[in-house]
């Protein structure tokens, strides 16, 4: 099975602040990387695909970016609705994996 | 507009059988490879299987904590995704959540239903 390292596994932020978040696959994925943004008793939403495509409606002001097997989320000035919980997962292979999640807080 | 619906979700006792459903809309739903994820109480995201899209004869993919237990079956004439869940343990009490792939192979989940509980305890 292919192993998601996600860290931090929570941090503090203030708005305005620049946040970066890793995560780590333990082989190669192609690029097969989607970040998800979950807030407290709804479901998952979808950020970014491909490791770097932004999904539909999603701001700006979330990236992604990749080198081989290491991957970022970046919010640039964090907004007071992006405080949540965001996960990585591949979907190269079987069985799909994700990481076990950052949250950002105040 | 997209939609994933899911009912179903109960408690029920361990050993116990459960139908999860997940009612469809917006696209074509006979394109598209569906998942079931759970997440239980306070934890991550777990894949539980894939349900492939009619090109790909609707076969399935299942996480090995439920392989042998948990069936993915569709109707294509209700535009429902269905997770039969037999031999219910304490570990898989946890919300359930249908998930659209974006297209076929190698495509990304772009929406999440909102997710039906099941708890199982005696």
């Amino acid at each position: 099975d292919i192993q998601m390292t996600q860290s931090p596994s929570s941090l503090s932020a203030s708005v305005g602040d620049r946040v970066t978040i890793t995560c780590r696959a333990s082989q190669g994925i192609s690029n097969r990387l989607a970040w998800l943004q979950q807030k407290p008793g709804k479901a998952p939403n979808s950020l970014i695909y491909g490791a770097s495509s932004l999904q539909s409606g999603v701001p700006s002001r979330f990236s992604g970016s990749s080198s081989g097997t290491h991957f970022t989320l970046t919010i640039d000035s964090l907004q007071p609705e992006d405080f949540a919980t965001y996960f990585c997962q591949q979907y190269h292979d079987y069985p799909l994996t994700f990481g076990g999640g950052t949250k950002v807080e105040i | 507009e997209v939609q994933l619906v899911e009912s179903g979700g109960d408690l029920v006792q361990p050993g116990g059988s459960l139908r999860l459903s997940c009612a469809a809309s917006g696209f074509t739903f006979s394109d598209h490879y569906m998942d079931w994820v759970r997440q239980a109480p306070g934890k991550g995201l777990e894949w539980v299987g894939r349900s492939r899209n009619k090109a790909n004869d609707y076969s399935t993919e299942y996480a090995a904590s439920v392989k042998g237990r948990f069936i993915i079956s569709r109707d294509e004439s209700k535009n429902s995704l269905y997770l039969q869940m037999n031999s219910l343990r304490t570990e898989d009490t946890a919300v359930y959540h249908c998930v659209r792939a974006s297209g076929g192979s190698y495509s990304d989940p772009d929406y999440w239903g909102q997710g039906s509980l099941v708890t199982v305890s005696s």
